[in-house]
């Protein structure tokens, strides 16, 4: 079962836009970490943010996490024609396994 | 280095038959982990070993699913007298570390099987 949602679930920019992804939580995490997919096989690690954290950033992405909401965003900045792809916040609790959010699918175009 | 690997890239079976899917993770990763990915469910949790040990099999959908790790190392998934609900993409992680302070976990390609 889902414990994330996110929305929107697809989103469709133009090169050069920044992205916005929410994800939404149930309980409460240890860390949130967001993956990438592309072409539905394996997943990328993007960056981990621990929940005493409330921002943090890697290149061009940048990631919020708010606890009190049960929420977290991955903002993309300067988006390229190669950030096209499937992206999935997942949460860990207590124990280290993932659970993961349902998606959101970005096409970026020229 | 290498990272981790997953075999067979695709499987097609007949409903009824056995399955095994194999993992080779990153070498001294300790963690390994099992998630399976359908359009129906989503991304979902199999199941983790700590060394050859799996504390946690809460994700496994039936007696019908079983894994093993030998060595530390390698994992296989095997799914018995196998049904059309079981295709997905079956996918491997490894992580270095496993605890309340979770590591990423890198995976792997992944398995798409299909049941006919």
């Amino acid at each position: 079962s889902q414990q994330g949602e996110e929305d929107p679930q697809a989103l469709s920019i133009q090169e050069g836009e920044n992205a916005t992804m929410n994800c939404s939580y149930k309980t409460s995490i240890n860390n949130l970490q967001w993956y990438r997919q592309n072409s539905g096989r394996g997943l990328v690690h993007l960056i981990l943010i621990r929940s005493n954290e409330r921002e943090k950033h890697s290149g061009r992405l940048r990631v919020t996490l708010d606890t009190s909401k049960k929420s977290s965003s991955l903002l993309i900045t300067a988006s390229r024609a190669a950030d096209t792809a499937s992206y999935f916040c997942a949460m860990t609790g207590t124990a280290s396994k993932l659970t993961f959010g349902t998606g959101t699918r970005l096409q970026v175009t020229l | 280095g290498a990272g981790v690997s997953q075999s067979p890239s695709n499987k097609v079976t007949e409903k009824g038959k056995d399955v095994e899917l194999r993992c080779d993770p990153i070498s001294g990763h300790t963690a390994l982990y099992w998630y399976r990915q359908s359009l129906g469910q989503g991304l979902e949790f199999l199941i983790y070993f700590q060394g050859n040990s799996a504390p946690d099999k809460s994700g496994l959908p039936s007696d019908r699913f079983s894994a093993e790790r030998t060595g530390g190392s390698v994992s296989t998934l095997t799914i018995q007298r196998t049904q059309q609900e079981d295709s997905a993409v079956y996918l491997c992680a490894s992580s270095p570390w496993t605890g309340p302070s979770s590591y990423e976990q890198y995976f792997g390609p992944g398995t798409r099987l299909t049941v006919t």
